[in-house]
């Protein structure tokens, strides 16, 4: 398996363009998200889904759309980029289902708004 | 709101030594609690998983316990290597919702292990 994973690794943007971040798994795990990292505030929830065709917003959605239309793939789409989307953003998946189901996380995109 | 808080921030210490990372949280009612690895620039590699019916987790030198009552865990690491170096980061998930599993996260401890 190749677990998580997410593409590009780098990118860099212009205020304002646009751009999608991808993120497959291929462990059949219905629950995926998406998650920001920034210096001192640790890592955020942006958007998550819990199977194809259900998305729903974490804790800092604003600026950001997810859909899902497979349960292997969750891109991420900013659609104006701001400066303030500066960061590094990890996808991760698992199943839904107990209390011992683990979170698996894919390698991170690392993105810089100018 | 659940709030995650490790201390501290950052460690260094010689190799072959005994540790325990600290992770708190304010809200007992949790699901689960898992510890991770991030190294610089890369991904997190999930350690220990501790179930909310749970006290503690081993996993080779590591060792996790939790005490839900308390709002603490703690992630012990025996017989440091440099190896270990890397920032170890705390989650929590809440009560399952609608199939979402939330984590909320500490903002980590950077630990350093001289060799």
């Amino acid at each position: 398996n190749a677990g998580v994973t997410q593409t590009p690794k780098f990118q860099v943007l212009k205020t304002g363009q646009s751009m999608t971040l991808q993120c497959a798994q291929d462990m059949n795990h219905e629950y995926m998200s998406w998650y920001r990292q920034d210096p001192g505030m640790g890592l955020r929830l942006i958007h998550y889904s819990v199977g194809a065709g259900i998305t729903d917003q974490g804790e800092v959605p604003n600026g950001y759309n997810v859909s899902r239309s497979t349960t292997e793939d969750f891109p991420l789409r900013l659609l104006s980029a701001a400066p303030s989307q500066t960061s590094v953003y990890f996808c991760a998946s698992s199943y839904v289902g107990g209390p011992g189901d683990t979170q698996y996380f894919g390698p991170g995109t690392r993105l810089t708004v100018l | 709101k659940q709030e995650v808080t490790q201390i501290p921030a950052a460690l260094s210490v010689p190799e072959g030594e005994n540790l325990v990372l600290n992770c708190s949280f304010t809200d007992s009612a949790i699901y689960n609690l898992q510890w991770f690895r991030q190294d610089p620039g890369k991904g997190l590699t999930s350690l220990l998983l501790i179930q909310s019916s749970q006290r503690e987790q081993t996993s080779g030198r590591l060792n996790a316990s939790l005490d839900k009552s308390s709002g603490r865990s703690t992630l012990y690491i025996a017989a440091s290597q440099p190896g270990d170096s890397a920032t170890y980061l705390c989650a929590v998930r809440g009560a399952l919702i609608q199939g979402a599993q939330k984590l909320v996260f500490g903002q980590g401890t950077r630990l350093t292990i001289n060799p």
